[in-house]
């Protein structure tokens, strides 16, 4: 079965500071996906990637930067300079057809708060 | 262009009662997923429409249920509301049936059952 670990439940940083949200994932499958969202206080859950099983190159968007290495099983997220609003919760998220299942497995989240 | 909808955005029930939740995906997504997000328990998979037909469904009783519509909007039914019940719950849409497809989420319907 699938599943996925978010270990951190609560990071505090100060703003500026780089930090790094940690993801383990468990599948049978070979072809999956890995996601992240962002939930704010609003509520929303925001998109902000997805990867599949056979691209590990990392990817870097702005200050957002994601190293995702099959042999550990982790896709780990960092965000550089952080800044107030990216405090939220934020998802990792794993996609697999295992067993029909076509459902996105969700971690518990990390909950991170950046102090100016 | 229109992100996923969903209304009503707060809702009030006592116990025993029925609900309904509705959803409306983004044009030209033909999927819709529900999630229920209660304290402390994280997002749970609830349901999967694609194509107006039900595609799977996670761990959650019977009188969860729902449907879609020809237009690919989708309604979400509680029957017999338990406190337990009292969540946020999000639809989700996305292009195609499966296949890793980014879901994009609507602002979610939080109801409270008392």
């Amino acid at each position: 079965a699938q599943k996925v670990t978010q270990a951190q439940t609560e990071i505090s940083v100060v703003e500026k500071e780089d930090v790094t949200l940690d993801c383990v994932y468990e599948t049978r499958d070979t072809t999956y996906y890995l996601f992240w969202y962002k939930q704010p206080p609003s509520g929303e859950l925001v998109f902000l990637i997805r990867r599949n099983s056979f691209d590990e190159q990392n990817e870097i968007s702005g200050r957002y930067s994601w190293n995702f290495q099959k042999s550990t099983s982790s896709f780990n997220f960092t965000i550089t300079a952080s800044q107030v609003v990216d405090s939220a919760v934020y998802f990792c998220a794993l996609f697999d057809s295992g067993a029909g299942s076509y459902q996105l497995t969700f971690g518990k989240g990390t909950k991170l708060s950046v102090i100016p | 262009e229109a992100g996923v909808t969903q209304s009503p955005t707060h809702l009030i029930k006592t116990r025993g009662q029925q609900v309904t939740l509705r959803c409306s995906p983004i044009s030209g997504h033909t999927s819709v997923y529900w999630y229920q997000q209660a304290l402390g328990l994280g997002l749970q998979f609830l349901l999967w429409y694609d194509e107006g037909e039900e595609r799977n469904r996670g761990n959650f009783p019977p009188r969860f249920s729902g449907r879609q519509f020809p237009n690919y909007s989708s309604e979400l039914n509680v029957n017999a509301l338990e406190l337990e019940d009292s969540a946020l719950y999000l639809c989700a849409s996305s292009l195609e049936r499966g296949g890793g497809n980014e879901q994009f989420f609507g602002p979610g319907t939080r109801l409270t059952v008392l």
